[in-house]
């Protein structure tokens, strides 16, 4: 299965909340896992990204959990300020193929 | 540095039209990608060219095609244009034997009427 599941579809956080987006996999073969902001009319910027030897990754006040055998991680973001609103993919890729699968994204709004 | 960069912005297009989308990657970026992105959904991945080459093609139909020439920048080309093929088209760059992740550019906005 090539497919990436996310949720929740959309999000509201009031401004220093922690928003938290899930992604689900079924393919044991993906081995990177990058998630990517996208703000309206720009292409995806990737945040941050984990590789499955790891359990956790933070870069500023984004952190990725991630569950090896659960298949499952997550994208947390810490002190939530308005200007994080924005859709939220995750992704998956086989190294090698370089090809990324994209869950469906996250809607999420930081009220202030 | 300039960033992944995509030409037109915008584009309106009637049915049956053919239409070419350029693409310049990241100075140093030999890998380019292609996706399609319907509104509200995620990037669904198109081509992939390294070197010239296609290296990977997802589940679109033939109507689509695309190259990449020596300077690394890419075309990507569809014929007989559908309504459904309305969509943010996304090239992406990466340094290929790293672990950097892609680059998006910001996109051609196709809209079939």
């Amino acid at each position: 299965q090539q497919q990436v599941k996310q949720s929740p579809q959309s999000l509201i956080v009031q401004k220093g909340g922690i928003p938290i987006i899930n992604c689900a996999y079924e393919n044991t073969a993906f081995d990177y896992f990058p998630w990517y902001q996208q703000f309206p009319g720009k292409g995806p910027a990737l945040l941050i990204a984990i590789r499955p030897d790891v359990s956790e990754k933070k870069e500023g006040r984004f952190t990725i959990s991630f569950n090896k055998s659960a298949k499952q991680f997550s994208l947390h973001i810490m002190d939530s300020q308005p200007g994080d609103s924005a859709t939220y993919f995750c992704a998956a890729e086989i190294q090698g193929a370089q090809k990324l699968v994209f869950g469906q994204g996250t809607r999420l709004t930081i009220n202030p | 540095d300039a960033g992944v960069t995509q030409s037109p912005t915008h584009l309106i297009k009637t049915r049956g039209q053919q239409v070419t989308l350029r693409c310049s990657p990241i100075s140093g970026h030999k890998s380019v990608s292609w996706y399609q992105q319907v509104l509200g959904q995620g990037p669904q991945f198109i081509f992939q060219y390294y070197e010239k080459e296609e290296r990977g093609r997802g589940n679109f139909p033939d109507r689509f095609s695309a190259r990449q020439f020596p300077n690394y920048s890419s075309e990507l080309n569809v014929n007989a244009l559908l309504l459904g093929d309305s969509a943010l088209y996304l090239c992406a760059s990466r340094r290929t034997g790293t672990d950097v992740g892609y680059t998006f550019g910001s996109g051609t906005r196709l809209t079939v009427v």
